[in-house]
């Protein structure tokens, strides 16, 4: 399996608090992606990197914001949760394209 | 419209029948094709990929790939129970920054 954690696994917030999902890689891949998947919807790109600081908005940018500093380390930030963004998220990796890997998932509730 | 759309089904086939899943998208220049498959609490996983027109064949998969009709599918022959998982269409499109568009998934029953 492909080094890529996700953490947390599981949370529950607030509506109007802070949330940052990380998604930490060992397999120095320069593309990481971050989903969120919603039943009939698929998994829609929110963010995306492709490389140290170089990161694109998704379909479904709105309210989130990203970081990478560093190769290993994608962090999805949202900044004033909302109910709407009760979901799964998944973070995935690749190297050249040809391939891309998830996480496990990390499951967030507002409530 | 969507990048990449598929029939969200389900698709409901009984055993050793051949499931058919099909793909459209919406930009002409893209490059990259795959089909991943995902099955429920789990996360996707690649099945197949497909650069150019044409099929590819691996075991009971094969995709196809019309880029004049912007149109990929997937043909799994002599379909299985363990068959039964959400197929995930994805593409990478024109530009050189890797953005992978995923649709919505096709959820797949293959009925004993």
């Amino acid at each position: 399996d492909a080094g890529i954690t996700q953490s947390p696994r599981h949370k529950v917030t607030e509506t109007g608090t802070p949330v940052t999902l990380r998604c930490h890689q060992t397999e120095n891949h320069r593309y990481m992606y971050w989903y969120r998947q919603d039943p009939g919807h698929g998994l829609r790109l929110i963010h995306y990197s492709y490389g140290v600081k170089d990161t694109d908005k998704g379909e479904v940018s709105d309210g989130y914001s990203v970081s990478r500093s560093k190769t290993e380390d994608f962090l999805l930030t949202l900044e004033s949760a909302t109910s709407s963004q009760t979901s799964v998220y998944f973070c995935a990796i690749s190297d050249t394209l040809t391939e891309a890997f998830f996480g496990q998932g990390t499951r967030l509730t507002v409530v | 419209q969507k990048e990449v759309e598929q029939n969200s089904g389900p698709l409901s086939v009984p055993e050793g029948a051949i499931a058919s899943l099909n793909c459209t998208y919406s930009d002409r220049v893209s490059q990259s094709f795959f089909w991943y498959r995902q099955y429920s609490g789990k996360s996707p996983e690649l099945i197949m990929s497909i650069y150019s027109n044409g099929d590819k064949e691996d075991g009971r998969f094969t995709a196809q790939l019309n880029k004049a009709s912007q149109y990929v599918s997937l043909l799994i022959r002599d379909s299985q129970p363990s068959d039964s998982a959400t197929y995930l269409c994805a593409v990478i499109g024109s530009s050189n920054t890797g953005k992978l568009i995923f649709g919505q998934g096709t959820t797949l029953q293959v009925k004993p």
